[in-house]
């Protein structure tokens, strides 16, 4: 079974300062692991997603994660947030076993103020 | 192209009723997925259709079904429903490998009274 964990419930930032959302799973098998967004009253939007190769990866409007093995982290950065990045965001995996059963953490919602 | 859309919107029912929600995956493809959403549990697997098979499935009681229609358009139920039964209910769809982006609908919101 896989696990997330998403270790803030909330982080207040300022905007164009820089942001790291954490994450960190547990899994007996290897995994697939994603970022979302969820803006209110919304679905989830894909932010960016690792699968192998490169443990640095880069999303949709200036987001990047870094993969670690070693520490099961899965955490996700943003070098100057925008007040429209003001949203909840969610760290999922899904074991590689042929079709996909996202496991979601429990969220951080990222507030920038001016 | 259109995405993922899901009908209706807004829910309410009382104890007891069942309810029947609908998703329309984007063209193409496969697989369709359906969460739910409390504030209390996040995001929760309930499970997923591929081909008009459910492929897996998550924990929860048989009171919740769903079904894929060849068109591969979707329909989840809730039978008896709960107290606890309320929360968004989000379908997302895909080609339907482990490593696809999987397409969110808006969700439908059912409250149960």
């Amino acid at each position: 079974a896989q696990s997330v964990t998403q270790l803030d419930s909330q982080v207040p930032v300022f905007e164009e300062a820089p942001v790291e959302l954490r994450c960190n799973y547990s899994s007996s098998v290897s995994v697939y692991l994603f970022w979302y967004v969820q803006y209110p009253n919304q679905g989830l939007q894909l932010l960016l997603k690792y699968l192998s190769g490169s443990t640095l990866v880069k999303g949709i409007n200036g987001f990047e994660a870094e993969f670690n093995k070693s520490q099961t982290s899965f955490h996700l950065r943003k070098p100057s947030v925008h007040i429209s990045d003001t949203a909840e965001y969610f760290c999922a995996v899904t074991p590689n076993t042929g079709f996909q059963k996202l496991v979601f953490g429990t969220g951080t919602r990222l507030l920038v103020s001016p | 192209k259109a995405g993922v859309t899901q009908t209706p919107r807004y829910l309410i029912k009382t104890r007891g009723q069942q309810v029947t929600l609908s998703c329309s995956p984007i063209s193409g493809h496969r697989s369709v997925s359906w969460y739910q959403q409390t504030p209390g549990q996040g995001l929760q697997f309930l499970f997923e259709y591929f081909s008009e098979t459910q492929r897996n499935k998550g924990n929860f009681p048989g009171r919740f079904s769903g079904r894929q229609f060849s068109n591969s358009r979707s329909e989840m139920n809730v039978s008896t429903l709960e107290l606890g039964d309320s929360a968004l209910y989000l379908c997302a769809s895909s080609f339907g490998r482990e490593f696809d982006e999987q397409f969110f609908g808006p969700g439908t919101r059912l409250t149960v009274l």
